[in-house]
């Protein structure tokens, strides 16, 4: 069975950082891209970033609202997503969903279950 | 960037009733188009990928059809189950976008 489970959300200042992990099993975690969706409260979805499978150099890419503060990485040998948050406004809060991308068609076929990340002073 | 436009953003239907939702993209996207369903407080679940491939283990009562600019998401005989709120997703072109969502309730 593929399971998504993120950790390491909650509570966080303006301006502080944030690491989220999304652990992984039931696949083979390095054939697959990984993306990270956003959800505001009470908002509709938002696409954050995804980063490639090795074979593809692990080239990430990112939404605007988030570029030069957001990092995705991968663990291959872990099976683990990050995602790395910095520089943090209190317009990031959301929950934060990590899913399975499938390649060529990208769509998003699996799902954590997300994590809260609010950002208040 | 490509955006999503979905209609109607809300609707009201009965059990059984047919129901039709559509999304448009603002340019050609050939068939990278997904649906995506979510209930109240869970993460949204796939539904169609590629504009018409139903997703396993979803009902068939879901289908999906378009290409280019304009995609529909039909579910033929509305269940309970299916009160919701229901999203559209290019993937043809990063950024990704969503369309706002289309929720569905029970008239």
């Amino acid at each position: 069975e593929v399971q998504l489970v993120e950790s390491g959300g909650g509570l966080v200042q303006p301006g502080r950082s944030l690491r989220v992990s999304c652990t992984t099993s039931g696949f083979t975690f390095g054939d697959y891209p990984m993306s990270w969706v956003r959800q505001a409260p009470g908002k509709g979805l938002q696409w954050v970033g995804f980063i490639r499978t090795k074979g593809y150099g692990e080239k990430a890419e990112y939404a605007a609202s988030v570029k030069g503060r957001f990092t995705i990485s991968r663990d291959d040998s872990k099976s683990i997503a990050y995602l790395q948050m910095n520089s943090l406004k209190t317009e990031d809060t959301a929950v934060y969903y990590c899913t399975r991308t499938v390649p060529t068609i990208f769509a998003f076929d699996h799902w954590g279950q997300g994590a809260l990340v609010t950002v208040s002073s | 960037d490509i955006q999503m436009t979905q209609s109607p953003s809300s609707l009201s239907a009965s059990v059984g009733d047919r129901v039709t939702i559509t999304c448009r993209a603002s340019q050609s996207i050939s068939r990278y188009l997904n649906w995506y369903q979510q209930m109240p407080g869970k993460a949204p679940n796939l539904l169609i990928y590629a504009a018409s491939s139903l997703q396993s283990g979803v009902p068939s009562r879901f289908s999906g059809s378009g290409a280019g600019t304009d995609f529909t998401l039909t579910i033929s005989s509305l269940q309970p189950e299916d009160f919701a709120t229901y999203y559209c997703q290019q993937t043809s072109t990063t950024p990704w976008t969503f369309g706002q969502g289309t929720t569905v309730e029970i008239k």
